[in-house]
């Protein structure tokens, strides 16, 4: 299976730019996602094949990389992403998740 | 607008068999994929299935013998069906239309 390695956690105050890692076991071409979950809640889908933004979602996130090296950015950071970031890739089947980012804002 | 919502028994007795049905509105089953993943309490997301809008079916290859995923499509819904049920299957359980609508989930106990 291809193993999605992140940072278990990062914390940045507002107004700062963040960014999260994740890097692929394998190559999973540009079929990476990122999702947002807050407690209690169900993932929302933030980008999509790597540096799509999905629609309503605002444009201070931003993806990046292919292969097996990716990046999710938050630029700027607001007290309201507080939560864990996920990556995902659909390349290779099984499809898998990373462990999860869990960002502090200060 | 699009809309999704698991369904299903809280508690499940070991070794027997769980079935979730997944009720969808706003979009069709045979334009759209339909996944299910899970998440056990405090821990990350584990895709299980999917179920293509084709119908054709995927499983994750560490459940696929246990694992049957189906429709209906007269109905928008979608099923899941896993036998031989231990605690480690207890989870949120998810459906998610594409990756991009997801349910609500539902909480899914493994215990006698």
């Amino acid at each position: 299976d291809t193993v999605l390695t992140q940072s278990p956690a990062l914390a940045v105050s507002p107004g700062e730019r963040v960014t999260i890692s994740c890097r692929a076991s394998e190559s999973v071409s540009t079929l990476m996602h990122w999702y947002q979950q807050k407690p209690g809640q169900q993932p929302t889908l933030l980008i999509y094949l790597a540096s799509n933004l999905e629609s309503g979602v605002p444009a201070r996130f931003s993806g990046s990389g292919s292969g097996t090296d990716f990046t999710l950015t938050i630029d700027p950071v607001e007290a309201d992403d507080t939560a864990t970031y996920y990556c995902q890739q659909s390349w290779n089947d099984p499809f898998t998740f990373g462990s999860g980012t869990k960002l502090e804002i200060k | 607008q699009v809309q999704l919502k698991e369904s299903g028994p809280g508690l499940v007795q070991p070794s027997q068999t769980l079935s979730l049905t997944c009720t969808v509105s706003g979009f069709s089953l045979t334009s759209n994929s339909v996944h299910w993943v899970r998440q056990p309490p405090g821990k990350g997301l584990e895709w299980v299935g999917a179920i293509w809008s084709g119908g054709s079916t995927d499983y994750n290859s560490a459940l696929k013998s246990r694992l049957s995923i189906s429709r209906d499509t007269s109905k928008s819904q979608v099923f899941l069906k896993m036998n031989s049920l231990q605690t480690e299957d207890t989870a949120i359980y998810f459906c998610t239309a594409n990756w991009g609508y997801w349910g609500q989930g539902v909480m899914v106990t493994v215990s006698s």
